[in-house]
């Protein structure tokens, strides 16, 4: 059975670059993993996607190594306002649709 | 902007109780998805549809049926609403049927639900 598999909590400083790991070992060819960040009293919102290697945007980072059964978001110089908790979402990509959500990791930042 | 609407941010029924939790995206996507939220569990889909009239079971489908009359709007029915049926629900929608693994997913701001 796919899983993702995300820490439940992390914590950190303004200005520190963060890294959230997530494992997926039973990704499948056409699978996708996304990334998403929620605040308080707010639905989910979109970071970033990637298949495989490394994307880059205006907020984030995600890294994937070859296997891609494990993905890296990557925050550089987070402030106060990155508290949030950031899901791990792994979408299936064959004839049975599946969404495979991390349970999220709570990022604390501390001034 | 995509925007998702959800009915009401809070909602209390009692034991038995027929709920309706409706959704509206005014972005003319075509799938639209129900998911609850509870603490340490993260999110559940619980339904998706991906066209008028049409549904899919999600992970958790027991307890729940939905409806899908016209293309905006999605429907989250709790026949006989149960205690452990009190948690977050959250609509979103995202664009194109034909790579859901791949789609944003736009999300509504949540319904908390508390059945007594």
């Amino acid at each position: 059975l796919a899983k993702t598999t995300q820490p439940i909590s992390m914590d950190s400083y303004e200005g520190q670059e963060v890294n959230i790991t997530c494992s997926h070992n039973n990704i499948a060819t056409n699978d996708y993993i996304t990334w998403y960040q929620q605040f308080p009293s707010q639905g989910p919102r979109f970071i970033i996607q990637g298949y495989k290697t490394k994307v880059t945007n205006e907020v984030a980072s995600l890294f994937i190594p070859a296997d891609r059964k494990s993905s890296t978001l990557s925050l550089p110089r987070v402030s106060l306002s990155d508290t949030a908790v950031y899901y791990c979402l792994v979408g299936r990509g064959d004839s049975n649709y599946q969404l495979i959500w991390g349970a999220g990791t709570k990022l604390i930042i501390k001034p | 902007d995509v925007k998702v609407t959800q009915s009401s941010r809070y909602l209390v029924k009692r034991t038995g109780e027929k709920v309706f939790l409706e959704c509206v995206q005014d972005m003319d996507h075509e799938n639209m998805f129900w998911y609850r939220q509870d603490p340490g569990l993260g999110l559940r889909l619980i339904y998706f549809s991906y066209d008028v009239k049409m549904k899919e079971k999600g992970d958790i489908p027991e307890g729940y049926s939905v409806s899908r009359e016209k293309k905006e709007r999605f429907s989250l029915i709790l026949e006989s609403a149960s205690t452990n049926q009190t948690s977050m629900y959250l609509c979103a929608s995202s664009l194109s049927r034909g790579r859901i693994q791949g789609d944003t997913q736009y999300f509504g701001p949540g319904t908390r639900l508390t059945v007594l």
